[in-house]
């Protein structure tokens, strides 16, 4: 039962363009989200997060939307670089932590 | 520089061995966490150890055993009884509750022959 959904394996952006990669979750306890980005044969490292008393975060080119009546979030990378290229995980908190299957992101120069 | 070591890289074992992956951090971290990944599946949470010399099974915690005898490591066994043991093991670990970013070690990639 995944309770956690990032339903795109994989999105392609040009360099310079907007990247934006969703996740959908179904459980209503869940009340803190992460991102996560993984480069290939490494550890996941932690990127940006937000609670749910908060519908938007931002840190520096990273901002991630929240919208608790869609249980729906995402990530918006702007200007997106090549360096970004990645697997990107979605996790949510509540009384434990949920990870999506992620989703491939690669940014063409 | 404060991080979490796993080990080795790779590892390669024939079918009924058991075999044991190191992880260990000196963040002085609480918790640690063992997740297991699968092609095209996210991060799936095999054991979990919110404090020395306890631990609580995750959702895919049968052919698996841990240990937490001491603080900064967190050892996990793949055992024969797991049935599809090759894959990649991602170990974690957080000052501990749900709202805490949880920080990864590099990953073993284990084979079964």
């Amino acid at each position: 039962d995944q309770q956690v959904k990032q339903n795109s394996p994989s999105l392609s952006v040009q360099e310079g363009r907007i990247s934006i990669l969703n996740c959908d979750y179904t459980n209503s306890m869940f009340d803190y989200f992460l991102w996560y980005k993984k480069y290939p044969a490494e550890g996941p490292t932690f990127l940006i997060s937000i609670s749910s008393i908060k519908d938007k975060n931002e840190d520096g080119r990273f901002t991630v939307f929240l919208n608790k009546s869609a249980k729906h979030l995402s990530l918006h990378i702007v200007p997106s670089q090549p360096g970004d290229s990645a697997v990107y995980f979605c996790a949510a908190s509540g009384h434990d932590m949920r990870f999506g299957a992620g989703t491939r992101l690669t940014v063409k120069p | 520089d404060g991080g979490i070591t796993q080990s080795p890289k790779y590892l390669f074992r024939k079918e009924g061995q058991n075999v044991t992956l190191s992880c260990e951090q000196n963040l002085n971290h609480d918790a640690m966490y063992w997740y297991r990944q699968d092609p095209g599946q996210g991060l799936r949470l095999i054991y979990y150890s919110q404090i020395v010399n306890d631990f609580q099974k995750g959702d895919i915690a049968e052919g698996y055993s841990v240990s937490r005898e001491k603080k900064e490591s967190f050892p996990l066994t793949v055992t024969s009884a797991q049935k599809n043991p090759t894959a990649f093991y991602l170990c974690a670990s957080s000052s501990g509750g749900p709202y805490n970013e949880q920080f990864f070690g590099p990953g073993t990639r284990l084979t079964v022959l």
